[in-house]
């Protein structure tokens, strides 16, 4: 079985301050990662995604995040918050066979806000 | 190349009553799936659809149902619908194979009164 911890419901950043969103899976196979974020009332939109070519990840609008195997980890970061990036983010793991093939299996979610 | 679209946007039924939602994959996709996201909660996988075949389901009842077209379009169908059915139904498109990313609509916000 596959599932994804999200620690942090609400994050709260300045604008132009480090923003690191946190993100820790489990599965019983060597997973593929994402980040989605949701604007309000809007479907999800694909970050970025990890599939074992390489453990740091860049994503667009200036996200990128880390595969750590160690930590069963997927933390995503950004240098310096914008205005623009607050939504909703999401992480997600897919399984690679069996039962979980295709099917994302998503966290519960972090709000970020960003203030002036 | 056009997204995934969804049709209605909004949609208010009454409890006991049948539902149909409508979803339009992405250019060049083969494989849709739906998700369920209830406020305040991440997106619950309902079922996946290739080549016209359900191909992985969740945890929800039968009385949750779809069909996918030769298009790869797809409908998602809810029966005797319940008050806690009310959420945001968001489809997804993808390539068939292992890691490929999901691209997804815009949802169909669905309230059941």
């Amino acid at each position: 079985a596959q599932s994804v911890t999200q620690l942090g419901s609400h994050v709260s950043v300045s604008e132009g301050a480090l923003v690191l969103l946190r993100c820790n899976y489990s599965s019983s196979v060597p997973p593929y990662l994402f980040w989605y974020v949701q604007y309000p009332n809007q479907g999800l939109q694909l970050l970025l995604k990890y599939t074992s070519a390489a453990t740091l990840v860049k994503g667009i609008n200036g996200f990128e995040a880390e595969f750590k195997k160690s930590e069963t980890s997927f933390h995503l970061t950004k240098p310096s918050a914008h205005m623009s990036d607050a939504a909703e983010y999401f992480c997600a793991v897919m399984g690679a066979g069996g039962t979980s093939y295709g099917k994302l299996t998503f966290g519960q979610g972090t709000i970020l806000t960003v203030h002036p | 190349e056009t997204g995934v679209t969804q049709s209605p946007t909004h949609l208010i039924k009454t409890r006991g009553q049948q539902v149909t939602l409508r979803c339009s994959s992405q250019s060049g996709h083969n494989t849709v799936s739906w998700y369920q996201q209830a406020l305040g909660q991440g997106p619950q996988f309902i079922f996946q659809y290739y080549r016209e075949e359900e191909n992985g389901r969740g945890n929800f009842p039968p009385r949750f149902s779809g069909l996918q077209f030769p298009n790869y379009s797809s409908e998602l169908n809810v029966n005797a619908l319940e008050l806690d059915d009310s959420a945001l139904y968001l489809c997804a498109s993808s390539r068939q194979g292992e890691g490929t990313e999901a691209f997804f609509g815009q949802g169909t916000r669905l309230t059941v009164v």
